[in-house]
């Protein structure tokens, strides 16, 4: 069985201050881990996947994560953040040989105060 | 270019009243999922498709129905047996990896109001 827990609700930064967006997970097999971001009343996009590469996926517009095995965690970072990062994350896990249906976090709103 | 549309953006009916929202996609995936969005619990899946003619229940299927007769369409009817309608839906599709995971891609979403 896959799970995934999405630490804090909500986080609130200063604009350029670094961002850190918790997630850890739970997987039976070898898991697939994605951040997906969502604006207001927009669907989600891609920001980065983690798939039995690197264990340090860069993803885009600055955002990276790295997957750690022994701390089943997959945090999502940047060093800087700016006004147009301010949107919801959701952190996703599915298992390549098991269902792989993807399991979403109840996901994480950024906050950018200027 | 390739993506996913939904079709309308908002949408509103009267209670009773069944409805269908439209999803359609040019990327020549194989799966096809439809989430259901309320405001602090993430998303939650109604239905999903691996393969043209056949789908399966999500977690929250109930008063919800599909059909998947292209590998293009996955329309979803909100029928009047679901309580609470009123969300924001969201269509997805994947390439089908045969137990491999990958990225999902997302339309832009259907805001369904029912009063």
């Amino acid at each position: 069985a896959q799970s995934v827990t999405q630490l804090d609700s909500h986080v609130s930064v200063s604009e350029g201050t670094p961002v850190l967006l918790r997630c850890n997970y739970s997987s039976s097999y070898s898991p697939s881990l994605f951040w997906y971001v969502q604006h207001p009343n927009k669907g989600l996009q891609l920001l980065l996947k983690y798939t039995s590469a690197a264990t340090l996926v860069k993803g885009i517009n600055g955002f990276e994560a790295e997957f750690k095995k022994s701390e089943t965690s997959f945090h999502l970072t940047k060093p800087s953040a700016h006004m147009s990062d301010a949107a919801e994350y959701f952190c996703v896990v599915s298992e390549s040989g098991g269902s792989y249906i993807p399991t979403f976090g109840r996901g994480t709103s950024l906050i950018v105060h200027p | 270019d390739g993506g996913i549309t939904q079709s309308p953006k908002y949408l509103f009916r009267k209670e009773g009243q069944n409805v269908t929202l439209s999803c359609e996609q040019n990327l020549n995936h194989d799966a096809m999922y439809w989430y259901r969005q309320d405001p602090g619990q993430g998303l939650r899946l109604i239905y999903y498709s691996q393969i043209v003619n056949d789908f399966q229940k999500g977690d929250i299927a109930e008063g919800y129905s599909v059909s998947r007769e292209k590998k293009e369409s996955f329309p979803l009817t909100v029928t009047s047996a679901q309580k609470n309608p009123t969300a924001f839906y969201l269509c997805a599709s994947s390439i089908d990896g045969g137990g491999r995971s990958y990225e999902q891609y997302f339309g832009p979403g259907t805001r369904l109001t029912v009063t």
